[in-house]
């Protein structure tokens, strides 16, 4: 199992525009989580989806949308692009409760 | 509200050394901590968790209640333990399962 896997790997936007990451979890794995991670900063947690339902929002304005798709792969939308979104989004798979698996990551880049 | 604290941006050691990363947190309920590690060019990944009680390279961290801290240990610090280092609180927030994080340690280890 290559693991959870992020497409694109790096991007480049103009501000007001909009934008879709995406992410396939590791095989098994039902639940989906997003997270932003600006320059030298944590992770910050913006969603998380489990059996296609969202469970949880973090402190995003409503610019930031998720689904889930019946392959447990997930999305995550922006709209409007601000620089400030400008930032690494990772996504994290798990099977249940806890223990999450990151991928690498989308650099997004606005402009 | 929840917080996650790692004081030291930065921490150099030389090989050999102890180490000690520091992570306090605060949160009202009962706290379940983790370590993830981010070695150069590589994904976040999971270290340790305090439920495992487990020693993962060498590295162990206690949950001290009282302290509220969670400190990442390791007696005789290796040149392959240089990597970003995150302290993680989960949160459990109307049914999601989401981490908060700390701004992250990076260790450099002297040769």
């Amino acid at each position: 199992d290559a693991g959870v896997t992020q497409s694109p790997t790096h991007l480049i936007k103009t501000r007001g525009q909009q934008v879709t990451l995406r992410c396939s979890p590791i095989s098994g794995h039902k639940s989906v989580s997003w997270y932003q991670q600006v320059l030298g900063q944590g992770p910050q947690f913006i969603f998380q989806y489990y059996e296609k339902e969202e469970r949880g929002r973090g402190n995003f304005p409503d610019r930031f949308s998720a689904r889930q798709f019946p392959n447990y792969s997930s999305e995550l939308n922006v709209n409007a692009l601000l620089l400030g979104d400008s930032a690494l989004y990772l996504c994290a798979s798990s099977l249940g409760v806890s223990e999450q698996y990151f991928g690498p990551g989308t650099r997004l880049t606005v402009t | 509200a929840q917080r996650v604290t790692q004081p030291e941006k930065l921490l150099s050691v030389f090989k050999g050394a102890p180490v000690e990363l520091k992570c306090n947190y605060s949160y009202s309920g009962s706290p379940e901590l983790f370590w993830y590690v981010q070695y150069s060019r590589q994904r976040l990944q999971l270290l340790l968790r305090h439920i495992s009680r487990e020693s993962i390279k060498g590295f162990t961290a206690d949950l001290n209640k009282g302290e509220t801290s969670f400190h990442l240990k390791k007696p005789f610090a290796q040149e392959e333990d240089s990597a970003m280092y995150y302290c993680a609180l989960l949160l459990d927030q109307t049914g999601a399962n989401n981490l908060f994080f700390g701004t992250g340690t990076r260790l450099t280890v002297i040769p």
